[in-house]
């Protein structure tokens, strides 16, 4: 059964430098998300992207955020400047038409 | 405004017994609502979904009843098992929007 991947699975950085969170959407879907999830708390969208740009984005999803999706599989999101408050679960998802979301493992970022 | 919410944090159930996890949302606009489910350590898993056309759905083992008017969404997962063990998500979303919103979750323990 076709999933969406995510690497790393845990990502350690030091307060003010980029990381980039990798995912490979499920093939032949055509919406991409980002959301995150803090430690105990719920999960929270961030960005959708549908079309090579973004569709739709959370306050959350500020100037050091960003997405890419560089060639036909993988998925990308930037945190330019990393914060302590960044530390959580990242979670990539794909939708083959918008409804029904299929969620990746998670990479897990602590900023330290 | 937005909201979605769970009743209980934690359901204690006996294996072989039904669960019910109850959700609450506010926005009378959402119109797609899906359960999830989240074992430590992995992203959420689509368990069910349905809109707002629908007041019942049912897939293996597992039924999602919708009530619009009291914009009340359930969960019943028949002859709970051990395997069944984790935190349950609902979440909704409006067809205008990209987002899934999610609540902020039911833990459920199994006991043998």
């Amino acid at each position: 059964e076709p999933e969406v991947t995510q690497t790393p699975s845990h990502q350690v950085t030091q307060m003010g430098q980029e990381v980039i969170l990798r995912c490979v959407p499920i093939s032949n879907h055509l919406y991409f998300y980002w959301y995150r999830q803090i430690l105990g708390q719920k999960v929270e969208f961030l960005v959708s992207f549908y079309n090579n740009e973004i569709s739709e984005k959370s306050e959350i999803f500020d100037d050091q955020f960003s997405v890419e999706r560089p060639d036909g599989s993988n998925f990308t999101l930037k945190i330019r400047s990393t914060k302590l408050e960044d530390s959580a679960m990242y979670f990539c998802a794909s939708s083959p038409s918008g409804g029904e979301q299929f969620f990746g493992p998670g990479t897990r970022l602590t900023v330290l | 405004g937005e909201s979605v919410g769970l009743h209980l944090p934690t359901l204690s159930v006996q294996e072989g017994d039904n669960s019910i996890i109850n959700c609450a949302y506010s926005n009378s606009a959402s119109d797609y609502f899906i359960w999830y489910k989240q074992e430590s350590g992995k992203g959420p898993q689509f368990i069910i979904d349905i809109r707002s056309n629908m007041d019942k759905r049912q897939g293996q083992r597992v039924t999602v009843l919708l009530n619009k008017t009291v914009k009340h969404l359930s969960l019943q997962i028949a002859a709970t098992q051990p395997g069944d063990s984790a935190v349950y998500f609902c979440a909704e979303n409006k067809d205008s929007s990209y987002k899934l919103i999610f609540g902020s979750g039911t833990r459920l323990l199994v006991r043998p």
